[in-house]
């Protein structure tokens, strides 16, 4: 069964620091999310990307954030200069939508990064 | 803004013991609903679905969910829990748009089950 894959499973940074968390969604998938889950808190979305552009996204997702599909199947989410609040679960996810068909999101494994 | 509840955060059961975790959302329409469930250190796996039609929907694992349009309630159910049952459970709503929309999460119910 296909499925959403992310990399690193972990990633230690020092504040500061870029980060690129990386992310292959279901092969045949249009739309593409990043969420975050801080420890202890609720999945909070962050963007949405469709057609190589933001479709939506929160107030979470400032100017330190940015989101790409460098090529036909990685999605990226980097943070520019991260900060201690980042410390979170980043989960990539991605759906296929299209006239009559509902839409599910599909999770990935995560990537825990941890600001020091 | 839609909003989800999960009233509980906490529920412990004794295996064999049937479960219900509850889920209340805010919307003026009815949403797409979804639960998940997050095992530790694990992602998110979609356990079920309600779109439209039929109220009560199976999922994966021996789940199911309720829908009740007049309560807003979209609960989670299992006759017997197992011991592998112990994780979190999301119920999360989707705006049904005529595109793709973000989903918005409860803040979830952790699930412990006794042995």
């Amino acid at each position: 069964e296909p499925e959403v894959t992310q990399t690193p499973s972990h990633q230690v940074t020092q504040m500061g620091q870029e980060v690129i968390l990386r992310c292959v969604p279901i092969s045949n998938h249009l739309y593409f999310y990043w969420y975050r889950q801080i420890l202890g808190q609720k999945v909070e979305f962050l963007v949405s990307f469709y057609n190589n552009e933001i479709s939506e996204k929160s107030e979470i997702f400032d100017d330190q954030f940015s989101v790409e599909r460098p090529d036909g199947s990685n999605f990226t989410l980097k943070i520019r200069s991260t900060k201690l609040e980042d410390s979170a679960m980043y989960f990539c996810a991605s759906s296929v939508w299209t006239a009559g068909v509902k839409e599910t999101q599909y999770f990935g494994p995560g990537t825990r990064l941890l600001v020091l | 803004a839609q909003s989800v509840t999960q009233p509980d955060i906490h529920i412990t059961v004794s295996e064999g013991a049937s479960l219900e975790l509850r889920c209340n959302y805010s919307y003026g329409a009815t949403p797409y609903l979804f639960w998940y469930v997050q095992s530790p250190g694990q992602g998110l796996q979609l356990l079920l679905k309600y779109f439209s039609g039929d109220t009560l929907v199976q999922g994966i694992k021996g789940f199911e969910a309720e829908f009740k349009r007049s309560q807003s309630s979209f609960n989670l159910r299992k006759p017997s829990v197992h011991w592998s049952d112990a994780a979190e459970y999301f119920c999360a709503v989707v705006r049904p748009t005529g595109t793709a929309s973000k989903l918005t999460f409860g803040t979830g119910t952790r699930l412990q089950v006794t042995l």
